[in-house]
This record gives C-alpha cells, sequence and structure tokens, in this order.
C-alpha cells in the first residue's frame, strides 16, 4: 500500500547549523509529495510541494526534490532559524482526483537552539 | 478571511461522554475533512465530504458520525466516548482538485480532546 517514511524526531539543531529531514514513500503510479508544518499550537500549513519527477519544491529557504530513482523527498535547509521549530510532516496525494488520499507520514519534530 | 475555525480548543470527557466538534471554514470550499493526530503516527482522515449533504468514511470512522448540511460547517460528533479516542482534532478544507492550482488542504488550530 502507500506509506509515508520519516526520519524519527526530535531533532535539535543551532541556530544556522544546516538541516536535513529524510522522507521516502511507497506508492503507485505518480503521486504529488508535500512537506506540511506545523508551528506549536496551530495546524498545517503547506510548506512546499512537488508533483513530478526531478521538480524542486521551495519555500521560506526550504527546499526539497522529488527523486523518483530513490522514491524520496528530503527536506532541506541551508541556516535554520529559531521560528522554524515546529513539526514537518511529509505527504503524499497519490492521485490529483483523490484528496480523500493524502497520506501523511508520522512527524519530525524539530527544535532550533539560539 | 477567518480560514478554517475549530472549537473547542480543548476539552475533557468521560467515557461514554457524547460531544460535537465544531468546524467552519469561509474560503467557499467543497471538500472538508476531519484527521485525527495520535502521537508518532501522523494524521489519519476520519470523515469526509466533497459538498453539502455529501459524506463518506475515510481510515478510521468507527466511533465518529458527521454530517454537512452546509458548505461552510462539518461539525464531527462522538457518541460514545472512549480513551482510545483521546487525540487531537484537526479539521481541513480544500478546493475540488480539479479546480486548485495549489493542490493543498487548509487546516484548522486543532481540538485536543482528552477522554478520561
Amino acid at each position: 500500500g502507500n506509506s509515508v517514511t520519516q526520519m524519527e524526531g526530535p531533532v535539535t539543531l543551532s541556530e544556522e547549523a544546516f538541516l536535513t529531514i529524510n522522507c521516502t514513500y511507497t506508492a503507485t503510479g505518480y503521486p504529488s509529495l508535500f512537506w506540511y508544518v506545523q508551528y506549536p499550537g496551530e495546524g498545517l500549513q503547506l510548506l512546499l510541494k512537488a508533483t513530478k519527477a526531478d521538480d524542486k519544491g521551495s519555500n521560506k529557504g526550504f527546499e526539497a526534490t522529488y527523486r523518483k530513482e530513490t522514491t524520496s523527498f528530503h527536506l532541506e535547509k541551508g541556516s535554520v532559524q529559531v521560528s522554524d521549530s515546529a513539526v514537518y510532516f511529509c505527504a503524499l496525494i497519490r492521485t490529483k482526483t483523490s484528496y480523500d488520499k493524502v497520506i501523511f507520514g508520522p512527524g519530525t519534530s524539530l527544535s532550533v537552539i539560539p | 478571511n477567518a480560514g478554517v475555525t475549530q472549537t473547542p480548543k480543548f476539552r475533557i470527557l468521560k467515557i461514554g461522554q457524547s460531544m460535537t466538534l465544531q468546524c467552519t471554514q469561509d474560503m467557499n470550499h467543497n471538500y472538508m475533512y476531519w484527521y485525527r493526530q495520535d502521537p508518532g503516527m501522523g494524521l489519519k482522515l476520519i470523515y469526509y465530504s466533497v459538498g453539502a449533504g455529501i459524506t463518506d468514511k475515510g481510515e478510521v470512522p468507527n466511533g465518529y458520525n458527521v454530517s454537512r448540511s452546509t458548505t461552510e460547517d462539518f461539525p464531527l460528533r462522538l457518541e460514545l466516548a472512549a480513551p482510545s479516542q483521546t487525540s487531537v482534532y484537526f479539521c481541513a478544507s480544500s478546493r475540488p482538485p480539479e479546480e486548485s492550482r495549489e493542490d493543498t488542504q487548509y487546516f484548522g488550530p486543532g481540538t485536543r480532546l482528552t477522554v478520561l
């Protein structure tokens, strides 16, 4: 079946450190891939997305590249800030006509310390 | 726009009690969803609706009911609360996939429910 696997957290980094959060997926066909961010006490917000192989999604200094050969969509940021402390969810939609089929990973908690 | 709003923010229930979690969106979205978020488990879809009067089960519907009498509102009902329903509940909405350029769902802030 379809699934999303993320690296286990929590992840703790110092400000300005490099961030990588690994995400791999299992899906039939050609899913769209997403990263959502959840700040403390809030709901999820879309951070970035990629809809086909080799696409790079980017937003707020975060990037992720859709790698079909390795079925991965790793999230990266070159220099994290304290304000990036949040939980990050990798997700996929197997088909653009089925929003009920969104599959979320378990989330990775990130804490950035000054 | 307020986006997606949920009430209450927190609630403690006793086993067997009932309650309704409220969800309202002001973006005129046809699609609405209820998820539960358990620690380390990601989000699981409970129910969803593609428009007023139309609802369907998601991955974990047992113990819950929904209704969709208007485009704006999508309440979630727990009839006989059980400890296994302790979770954080998120409501979300979106435009139909074929209409949306953004392919995203908009989430409410969540309701933290504890059943004792």
